[in-house]
């Protein structure tokens, strides 16, 4: 199974609620990103936690991590149209030269906004 | 703009043939990757170069190949020992800084015809 699994799998809301997805990964990790993907197109890296962190904010995105659990949420505040796609966590370790993380992602919570 | 350019944005095979895919960035990052995405799932890493000259086979490199002959280029090559690759295949890049988050193109779809 993947390190990094999302849930729910998929979830749809109205326009203005927050909407919350969870991640849970397995071994340990330097960090925990998340990516969103449009359909169709490449990912785009929102928020990156490090392991010794537990909670970061980027303008309407807040991402937590509980290390003890080995899960992590993602929240999007008044949620918009433009928010609707599907939302990857991935877990960075150094498995790597140079210190830098291999990532292995998730399979994805598919987020629909309802205007 | 800096980023990643990959081409083409769809790519159709016949069967016993090979084609590269393209991924060009101009970000000065000095790891490259490529991974490959089925439907409803996620990102499984083929291959990955961290240096010129260099690169390392991922979770899934069999009937794959690549080459880096420049720090700006990563070629994939599917070869037609890779028994199912209708995919979409995305290329990524990073500066090979710790906790950096990755750089992604806007991939490439490939039909096995």
């Amino acid at each position: 199974s993947q390190q990094g699994e999302e849930d729910p799998q998929a979830l749809s809301i109205q326009e203005g609620e927050n909407a919350t997805m969870n991640c849970s990964y397995k071994t340990s990790i330097n960090n925990l990103q998340w990516y969103r993907q449009n359909s169709g197109r490449g990912l785009v890296h929102l928020i990156l936690i490090r392991s010794n962190e537990r909670e970061k904010h980027s303008g309407r995105l807040r991402v937590t991590l509980d290390t003890s659990k080995k899960s992590s949420s993602l929240l999007i505040t008044a949620s918009r149209a433009a928010d609707t796609a599907s939302y990857f966590c991935a877990t960075g370790t150094s498995t790597f030269n140079f210190g830098n993380e291999k990532l292995t992602f998730g399979t994805g919570t598919r987020l629909t906004i309802i205007p | 703009d800096g980023g990643i350019t990959q081409s083409p944005k769809y790519l159709f095979r016949k069967e016993g043939q090979n084609v590269t895919l393209s991924c060009e960035q101009n970000l000065n990052h000095d790891a490259m990757y490529w991974y490959r995405q089925d439907p409803g799932q996620g990102l499984r890493l083929i291959y990955y170069s961290q240096i010129v000259n260099d690169f390392q086979k991922g979770d899934i490199a069999e009937g794959y190949s690549v080459s880096r002959e420049k720090k700006e280029s990563f070629p994939l090559t599917v070869t037609s020992a890779q028994k199912n690759p209708t995919a979409f295949y995305l290329c990524a890049s990073n500066p090979l800084t710790a906790n950096y988050g990755y750089t992604f193109g806007s991939g490439t779809r490939l039909t096995v015809v």
